[in-house]
């Protein structure tokens, strides 16, 4: 079984909805992230826990929102989607005691806004 | 702030062709540094790791060198396979621990 899972895998919403993605692991690591893909512009940082009452907002935060549920789950919602959000959306975790701050990435959710 | 610079994609080469792949970066202090890959439809795996200056990271036969002095940590793998083909992303650990921050992205593609 997969450590870090995503739901749903694929998402086609419209303009005005609002849309959660949802990130849970196996791995027991304290630190959740959510990050974007769009092509040609690498991963952007959204938003980072490093534990369930710790919630961070990364470089592009605006018009997202999250929520620790427990140090398992890690989910990001969209009040209000709009186009320019269509991306591919990561969820990593990391452990706070490893010597380095080596990610490991679900396989991540499509999300189409039309 | 922060940043990390990949040379840009595509870049397309035979089978049991050499490749190298250039990451440079900016950074306060002296970041860990990670080599990622994406295979097609699925999420990144990290492909190897350095954490101080002149470590070197390997993994799957690809190498990558920590050069404080020049900045950079270029990405070498002697003979690449059609199973190579991918994206690779250079990435640093911000100095507060923070996050990643990525490169662009390199896509590789290998042809038999």
């Amino acid at each position: 079984d997969a450590d870090v899972t995503q739901t749903p895998r694929n998402r086609i919403t419209k303009t005005g909805k609002r849309i959660m993605l949802e990130c849970s692991q196996t791995k027991g690591h304290d630190r959740m992230y959510w990050y974007r893909q769009d092509p040609g512009l690498g991963l952007r940082l959204i938003y980072y826990s490093f534990d369930v009452k710790d919630i961070n907002k990364g470089e592009i935060s605006d018009g997202y929102s999250v929520s620790r549920q427990a140090q398992a789950k890690f989910s990001l919602s969209l009040e209000s989607a709009i186009p320019n959000q269509t991306a591919l959306y990561f969820c990593a975790t990391s452990d706070r005691g490893a010597s380095t701050d080596t990610q490991y990435f679900g396989p991540g959710t499509r999300l189409t806004v039309l | 702030g922060d940043s990390v610079t990949q040379m840009e994609g595509p870049v397309t080469l035979s089978e049991e062709a050499f490749l190298t792949i250039n990451c440079t970066y900016t950074a306060t202090g002296y970041p860990s540094l990670f080599w990622y890959v994406q295979y097609p439809g699925e999420g990144l795996q990290l492909l190897l790791k350095a954490t101080k200056a002149d470590d070197k990271g390997s993994n799957k036969g690809f190498e990558a060198t920590y050069r404080k002095e020049t900045t950079s940590f270029h990405l070498e793998k002697g003979s690449v396979q059609v199973s190579d083909s991918a994206v690779y992303f250079c990435a640093l650990s911000d100095l507060a621990g923070t996050a990643l921050i990525f490169g662009k992205g390199t896509t590789l593609s290998v042809s038999s």
